[in-house]
């Protein structure tokens, strides 16, 4: 079993769209819940952070993490074309410190 | 603002060959590392380092060899080279604020035949 498990898709959508994404994972030890955006040719950027369990929000980005469920999702409101990347969830025991990645959803917004 | 930047950005290697993919870094980051990205499977560490002289291996470090001689600089060095590392190499930095914040480079795309 793998320790960060993430659904490739790929996922596409029509503009305006409330987009889901979700990871599961197995070490009830991670602490830290990441989601990170990555465009085409592209390295990583990180969208969301989230310690611990709870919601958080950023504009049209929700991040939730269920520890009970070794559960993250992260929901994009009003989807746009420029949001078409992949998601990467990453969690790690201790802040930015070998952080374990999920495989990563490639998602398409169409206009 | 450079941020993390990798050399080469592609290189095609033949199997038995050797070669260093170079990453510095300007922001003054004690924390850096190694990734490699094959298609479909997420990203697996290799190598990472905690501060200039210390570095300590990933999930997945047989076939390279890493050094930090300053704290600019991560160089990851790849050994006789296989079909197997065929990948996409990241070299990212942190400042090792408990945030989750990786600062990653563009990516060197790597080749072997």
């Amino acid at each position: 079993q793998k320790e960060v498990e993430q659904d490739p898709g790929p996922l596409s959508v029509p503009e305006g769209a409330i987009v889901s994404l979700n990871c599961t994972y197995s070490n009830s030890a991670f602490q830290y819940f990441m989601w990170y955006r990555q465009y085409s040719r592209k390295g990583p950027e990180l969208l969301m952070y989230t310690y611990s369990s709870g919601n958080k929000e950023d504009g049209r980005f929700t991040a939730q993490v269920d520890k009970s469920s070794k559960y993250i999702s992260l929901f994009i409101r009003d989807s746009q074309p420029s949001d078409s990347a992949t998601y990467l969830c990453a969690m790690s025991v201790q802040g930015a410190q070998k952080l374990v990645f999920g495989q990563g959803t490639r998602l398409t917004i169409n206009p | 603002n450079a941020g993390v930047t990798q050399t080469p950005k592609f290189r095609i290697l033949k199997i038995g060959q050797s070669m260093t993919l170079q990453c510095a870094q300007d922001m003054n980051h004690n924390y850096m590392y190694w990734y490699r990205q094959d298609p479909g499977m997420g990203l697996k560490l290799i190598y990472y380092s905690v501060g200039a002289g210390i570095t300590d291996k990933g999930e997945v470090p047989n076939g390279y060899n890493v050094s930090r001689s300053t704290t600019e600089d991560f160089p990851l060095r790849l050994e006789l080279a296989a079909p197997s590392q065929t990948s996409v190499y990241f070299c990212a930095s942190s400042g090792g604020a408990n945030t989750g914040e990786l600062f990653f480079g563009e990516g060197s795309r790597l080749t072997v035949l």
